[in-house]
């Protein structure tokens, strides 16, 4: 496996529902990223975490809990999730260290969610 | 926080010109641009820092105006493959915590 992986590619759930979606980098980067991209709306940044530590929470309801057990994977839980919740959710990793660095971010193929 | 992009769609005939604006109300460290193709990720192209440094595409540049806040990315002699949906993202902060945010994404078309 090369770059970021994302599993499953596709999750249809009931909004009483448990599920995970798994990311899993293989570039070595030390920062991951959960966003959320819905129909004719912006990339929205969820969480960051860098080495594994969560530096980033962008207002995102408890319903979504992320988990970063190392610096190669992060998870994303999902529970009681409502409809406007479906939407692709993109991984992403990059290098993160310098300021002056270019930390350029390498996305994952998305998890298309849908929420009945 | 979030940039404004234009155009929101730009359609081309293969060979031609075309250049997607980035535009931000607050001060900007870095401006990122990707392509995001129908079903697939978004793939990096470039990325601008405050100061001058460039990296990124070899057949696609960019500009960055700090002073202004905006930043363009110009495609020239488009080809086919340049198709998709491109998003400029900005960082305003320039720290080492990682965090962009991205425009609404300008579709481009190419046409043979």
């Amino acid at each position: 496996e090369t770059g970021v992986t994302q599993t499953p590619r596709h999750l249809v759930m009931g909004m009483t529902n448990k599920k995970s979606l798994k990311c899993e980098q293989h570039l070595g980067h030390n920062a991951m990223y959960w966003y959320k991209q819905s129909a004719k709306k912006p990339l929205e940044l969820m969480f960051v975490y860098n080495f594994k530590e969560q530096t980033e929470n962008n207002s995102v309801p408890s319903r979504f809990s992320p988990e970063c057990p190392n610096s190669s994977h992060l998870f994303l839980h999902l529970h009681t999730l409502q409809p406007e919740d479906s939407a692709l959710y993109l991984c992403a990793s990059s290098q993160r260290g310098q300021v002056s660095s270019y930390n350029e971010q390498f996305f994952g193929p998305g998890t298309r969610l849908t929420v009945l | 926080q979030q940039p404004v992009q234009s155009p929101q769609a730009v359609i081309l005939r293969e060979g031609e010109d075309a250049v997607i604006n980035c535009s931000s109300s607050k001060a900007l460290y870095s401006v990122h641009w990707y392509r995001q193709k129908h079903g697939e990720a978004p793939v990096f192209l470039m990325i601008l820092l405050k100061g001058g440094e460039q990296k990124g595409h070899e057949k696609i540049s960019a500009s960055f105006n700090e002073k202004k806040q905006q930043s363009s990315l110009y495609l020239t002699a488009s080809q086919l493959s340049y198709s998709g949906t491109y998003f400029c993202g900005i960082d305003d902060r320039g720290s080492t915590l990682g965090r962009l945010y991205f425009g609404r994404g300008t579709q481009l078309t190419v046409w043979p």
